[in-house]
């Protein structure tokens, strides 16, 4: 199975703030990765596929890129509502494999 | 509207069984694959099973294989996980989730049914 490894597990920020999340392979996965958005007591929300493609209705504050092993979510400018769980996704092989989440709090 | 409505959960003995349903609406069903994903108490998402369009494909996480069986009903909309010989490690919110056409990536999801296995 392929493992994905994200960093950091947690993180606080501040409103404005530049956010960056990384999400590593452990093994090649071109650009089958994609980026949720979890908040507390709803289902996980599709913000990112295929490693940089934004999903339809989500801020272009949010954007990703990388390919292969190495990706990396950001968000440029955090907002009230981006305080959340945040989860990468490999697509490319079964089983589909979660980074453990990245947690981003108010600081 | 895409919707995704799960449904089926509860509390459960070890060892006992439930069925799991989906009911989605507000897309051509028979032509995505779908999926179910948990998530355990306070953790981190874990997919649990895949199925193809028409259904004759279907892929297990080898912590469910052998108790867990996929279905779906293109005429009738629906998903169905029956599992069964559950464990305390099964207590999860279940999900089920639709892929993409394009790198199946998940792109919409139901508000989950709880499973809690317990004596």
């Amino acid at each position: 199975d392929i493992q994905m490894t994200q960093s950091p597990s947690s993180l606080s920020a501040s409103v404005g703030d530049r956010v960056t999340i990384t999400c590593r392979a452990s093994q090649s996965i071109t650009s089958y990765l994609n980026w949720y958005q979890q908040k507390p007591g709803r289902a996980p929300k599709l913000l990112i596929y295929a490693a940089s493609t934004l999903q339809s209705g989500v801020p272009s504050r949010f954007s990703g890129s990388g390919s292969a092993t190495d990706f990396t979510l950001t968000i440029s400018s955090l907002q009230p509502e981006d305080f959340a769980t945040y989860y990468c996704q490999q697509s490319y092989s079964t089983p589909s494999t979660f980074g453990q989440g990245t947690k981003v709090e108010i600081k | 509207e895409v919707q995704l409505v799960e449904s089926g959960g509860g509390l459960v003995q070890p060892g006992g069984s439930l069925r799991l349903s989906c009911a989605v609406s507000g897309f051509t069903f028979s032509s995505y694959e779908m999926n179910w994903v948990r998530q355990a108490p306070g953790k981190g998402l874990e997919w649990v099973s895949y199925i193809s369009a028409t259904g004759d494909t279907i892929y297990y996480a080898d912590s469910v294989q052998g108790r867990f069986t996929l279905s779906r009903d293109n005429a009738k909309n629906s998903l169905y996980l029956q599992v069964n010989s559950l464990r305390a490690e099964d207590t999860a919110v279940y999900y089920c989730a639709r892929a993409t056409m394009v790198v199946a990536a998940f792109d919409y999801w139901g508000q989950g049914t709880l499973v809690t296995v317990s004596s």
